[in-house]
């Protein structure tokens, strides 16, 4: 079975911040990785699809990156609804997650 | 707007059944494999079974092999999880989640329901 590894656990930053969230597959998944963002109580959201591509209607500050087994996730300029936790995800399998905190 | 909704969760106790539906609409059901994925409290995301937009094939996690079964009705759009045996460790918030591609997977998941909770308690 594929094993997805995201770091850091969790990551403080403040407002305004470039922010870049790694996810590692334990092999090869071409670029079939996906992000999304969850909030406390909260359904997750598709941020990223196949790597790079950003789903309709995420701000364009939102960026992945990556292939094979290593891959990110980039905010460019953190925001306060950023303050989120990150999951990054390759069909059954998710990483452990990434809290973005308030610094 | 795609909407799915969770139904069917509350509190069990240990060894009981229980069964969750999801209700999806504005899209073309069976077109699309459709997954259950759950988060215990505090805890990450894990996905728990999928089946194929045609209800032919079934996958599930080893936690839950043998005690779930998955099923739809794509005559009225819906997604089942009937689960039984139920254990302490199956406390969570369920989501029925869309497959983002309509043939075969596309490893991603572009829409969630809101959740419905499931308690397993002595």
């Amino acid at each position: 079975d594929i094993q997805m590894t995201q770091s850091p656990s969790t990551l403080s930053a403040s407002v305004g911040d470039r922010v870049t969230i790694t996810c590692r597959a334990s092999q090869s998944i071409s670029t079939w990785l996906a992000w999304h963002q969850q909030k406390p109580g909260k359904a997750p959201k598709l941020l990223i699809y196949k790597a790079s591509s950003l789903e309709s209607g995420v701000p364009s500050r939102f960026s992945g990156g990556g292939s094979g087994t290593e891959f990110t996730l980039t905010i460019s300029s953190l925001q306060p609804d950023d303050f989120a936790t990150y999951y990054c995800q390759h069909g059954g399998t998710f990483g452990q997650g990434t809290k973005v905190e308030i610094k | 707007e795609v909407q799915l909704v969770e139904s069917g969760g509350g509190l069990v106790q240990t060894g009981g059944s229980l069964r969750l539906s999801c209700a999806a609409s504005a899209f073309t059901f069976s077109r699309y494999a459709m997954s259950w994925v759950r988060q215990a409290p505090g805890k990450g995301l894990e996905w728990v079974s999928a089946i194929s937009g045609s209800g032919g094939s079934t996958y599930y996690a080893d936690s839950v092999k043998g005690r779930f079964t998955i099923s739809r009705d794509n005559s009225k759009n819906t997604l089942s999880l009937q689960m039984n045996s139920l254990r302490a460790e199956d406390t969570a918030v369920y989501y029925c989640a869309k497959d983002r591609c309509s043939s075969g997977t596309c490893y991603s998941f572009d829409y969630w329901g809101p959740g419905t909770l499931v308690t397993v308690s002595s």
